[in-house]
């Protein structure tokens, strides 16, 4: 089956600091979609994307379609203590057998006041 | 508030309990899913209903036996489940999905809280 990978596993930032994670697949998606989940409760959406190239802000968070339909990033600017969580990154395969969501592992973000 | 909504939130069966997990979504939505949550892992698709229609099962072991009485209303009955099957269950929904379950364009997936699992 499809795998993406997200990096990085885990970071640990300053308050105010900004932050960029991304997640890379070995095949074309043609949706990418951006989550976050705080302990004990279920991942929220963040950030839809269904376009290469797409480049989609949701306040301090951007989120960009890569053009090559095989990467997506997340930005989170001006750092702050409540966007601590994990972050997941799903994507939406073109071909045949790939029309379940694939999620990344997660990137844990931890923010120091 | 996402609009789905799980119960219970905490859930502890021993091996050769019966349990149900329920899920309900006030979205309009017509596609609602479930999806396992292990510690170290990707979310794992287990079911996907389209208009109260199974359209996916991931392999899951009949331990595992979905319902869906209406576009609404999801449940995941359990019995005789494993320490290993200890997990975090989300429920999820979207407009609709095309065959297979994949979301057409424009479409995305909300989450529940989820249903923390604990079997001893």
């Amino acid at each position: 089956g499809q795998q993406l990978n997200q990096s990085p596993q885990s970071m640990f930032i300053q308050e105010g600091e900004d932050v960029s994670m991304n997640c890379t697949s070995s095949s074309i998606f043609n949706t990418w979609l951006w989550y976050k989940q705080d302990p004990g409760e279920g991942p929220v959406l963040l950030i839809a994307l269904y376009k290469a190239g797409e480049l989609t802000s949701n306040g301090r968070l951007t989120a960009q379609f890569g053009i090559t339909r095989k990467d997506s990033f997340l930005n989170i600017s001006a750092s702050i203590p409540s966007d601590v969580g994990i972050y997941f990154c799903a994507g939406q395969g073109s071909g045949a057998g790939s029309y379940q969501l694939t999620f990344g592992k997660g990137t844990k973000l931890s923010v120091i006041p | 508030e996402t609009g789905v909504t799980q119960t219970p939130r905490h859930l502890v069966m021993g091996m050769t309990n019966k349990k149900s997990l329920k899920c309900e979504q006030h979205l309009g939505h017509n596609a609602m899913y479930w999806y396992k949550q292990s510690a170290k892992k990707p979310l794992e698709l287990m079911f996907v209903y389209n208009f109260k229609e199974q359209t996916e099962n991931n392999s899951v072991p009949s331990r595992f036996s979905p319902e869906c009485p209406n576009s609404s209303h999801l449940f995941l009955h359990l019995h005789t489940l494993q320490p290993e099957d200890s997990a975090l269950y989300l429920c999820a929904s979207s407009q609709e999905t095309t065959a297979r379950g994949r979301l057409s364009s424009g479409n995305t997936i909300y989450f529940g809280e989820g249903s923390w699992l604990t079997v001893v």
